[in-house]
């Protein structure tokens, strides 16, 4: 069975800084990752995902992640935050191609002005 | 384009009391999933349905949880009865891509916050 670890629950970084979340996973196969976004009050919305290819993956609002096989890892990051980017962080990785996702237990950013 | 629409908001009951949410996918969409996400986890699959058959249910707890999915469009999540533990949020997603196709993209709705008392 897939499952997905975000080591920090919380990070704080200031405006303008740069910014990486990480995200380990545990999958026999070759995975199926995503980055999802959630603001409070609100469902969650696909930043990025990745199937194959470029390990570089571009998404939305400026991200971009990173697939390392060797790590099982696929990190999210940012080159300058914007307050705007105040949110919770998930990193959810998929079976079957995408249709049986798991999520791990999210990182929330907070942004210092 | 609508998104997926979902209702109540918000709900608060009292322990062994019964609740039902309901969930809209956007349109044509023929997976549909029920999510919990309680407080400070990743939402976590309860059921999954393709059209209006079940795909997966295996960590929908069926003593108390309950879903359908009419005519493949519309569904509604039943709990009966509440217990505190179930106090979460209830996300429904859809998804246009048949069961085992790749990539494809889930939807997220605002959710249904719930709260047993």
């Amino acid at each position: 069975a897939q499952s997905v670890t975000q080591p920090d629950i919380h990070i704080t970084v200031s405006e303008g800084a740069s910014l990486e979340l990480r995200c380990n996973y545990s999958y026999g196969a070759t995975p199926y990752l995503f980055w999802y976004v959630q603001s409070p009050g609100q469902g969650l919305q696909l930043l990025l995902k990745y199937f194959s290819g470029d390990t570089l993956v571009q998404g939305i609002k400026g991200f971009e992640a990173e697939f390392k096989r060797s790590q099982s890892s696929f990190n999210l990051r940012k080159p300058s935050v914007h307050w705007s980017d105040a949110a919770e962080y998930f990193c959810a990785v998929g079976a079957q191609g995408a249709q049986k996702l798991v999520f791990g237990q999210g990182t929330r950013l907070t942004i210092n002005p | 384009e609508a998104g997926v629409a979902q209702s109540p908001r918000y709900k608060i009951i009292e322990k062994r009391q019964s609740v039902a949410f309901w969930c809209n996918p956007i349109s044509g969409h023929a997976t549909l999933y029920w999510y919990q996400q309680i407080l400070g986890q990743g939402p976590k699959l309860l059921i999954q349905f393709q059209n209006n058959g079940v795909v997966d249910d295996s960590q929908l707890p069926k003593d108390r949880f309950s879903a359908e999915r009419l005519k493949g469009v519309d569904s509604t999540l039943k709990i009966q009865p509440a217990k505190l533990e179930d106090s979460a949020v209830y996300l429904c997603a859809s998804s246009s891509g048949l069961a085992g196709g790749p990539g494809n993209e889930q939807f997220f709705g605002p959710g249904t916050r719930l709260t047993v008392l």
